[in-house]
């Protein structure tokens, strides 16, 4: 099992540009979420999915879209990035909404906008 | 709405020394706690969680925490630290009921040092 993937690992733009951060799991699990996490703050919650076919917001989604193509893949786009979005962004799954689960973590992706 | 206060950014600590890292939550209504940590250029991964039962809850790579209703407090405890355990580690608060969104705090920057 790889758990949680990303794609890229690494990105750097240039501010106006778009990009999709691409996130897989395999443990047949329902729920996703994307997170991007700022020096001095801890991780932010972007958008999640509780289930196949439904998205939400998050604490800050402003500037940032979200595609779960299926139960395995959960997209993350920047249409016009700016130097605020460079980050590390991290997508992580659970097996469900419950408040009890544990989230699964992907290695991240290390944005920087220019 | 919760919060979370890891006060401490940083803690160095000397191999084999004793460690404790502080986080304090604030809520209106009861909570889970986690504790997740993050090793470098690493995603997070789950160290312990509180749910109910025993305040004493015990951990991977040989971590507790306490959990103390009257302090809001969910300390994070390790009798004998080693090199390994550098690391960022995360005080993460749940609601209850509905959906799992997890607040996190700012992150405690272990430093262990021979």
């Amino acid at each position: 099992n790889a758990g949680v993937t990303q794609t890229p690992k690494f990105q750097v733009l240039k501010t106006g540009q778009s990009m999709t951060l691409q996130c897989a799991q395999d443990m047949n699990h329902n729920s996703m979420y994307w997170y991007r996490q700022d020096p001095g703050m801890g991780l932010r919650l972007i958008y999640y999915s509780a289930s196949e076919g439904t998205t939400d917001k998050g604490e800050v989604p402003n500037g940032y879209n979200v595609s779960r193509l299926n139960k395995r893949e959960f997209s993350l786009r920047l249409e016009s990035a700016a130097p605020s979005q460079t980050s590390v962004y991290f997508c992580a799954s659970s097996e469900g909404g419950e408040s009890s689960n544990e989230q699964f973590f992907g290695p991240g992706t290390r944005l920087t906008v220019l | 709405a919760q919060s979370v206060t890891q006060l401490d950014s940083q803690v160095p600590v000397f191999e084999e020394a004793p460690v404790e890292l502080r986080c304090n939550y604030s809520s209106s209504v009861s909570v889970y706690l986690f504790w997740y940590v993050q090793y470098p250029n690493q995603g997070l991964q789950l160290l312990l969680k509180y749910l109910s039962g025993s305040t004493l809850v015990k951990g991977i790579n040989g971590f507790e925490a306490e959990f103390n209703k009257s302090q809001t407090s969910f300390h994070l405890r390790k009798p004998s630290v080693h090199i390994s355990d550098t690391a960022e580690y995360f005080c993460a608060v749940s609601l209850y009921t509905g959906f799992q969104k997890l607040v996190f705090g700012t992150g405690t920057r272990l430093l262990v040092s021979p």
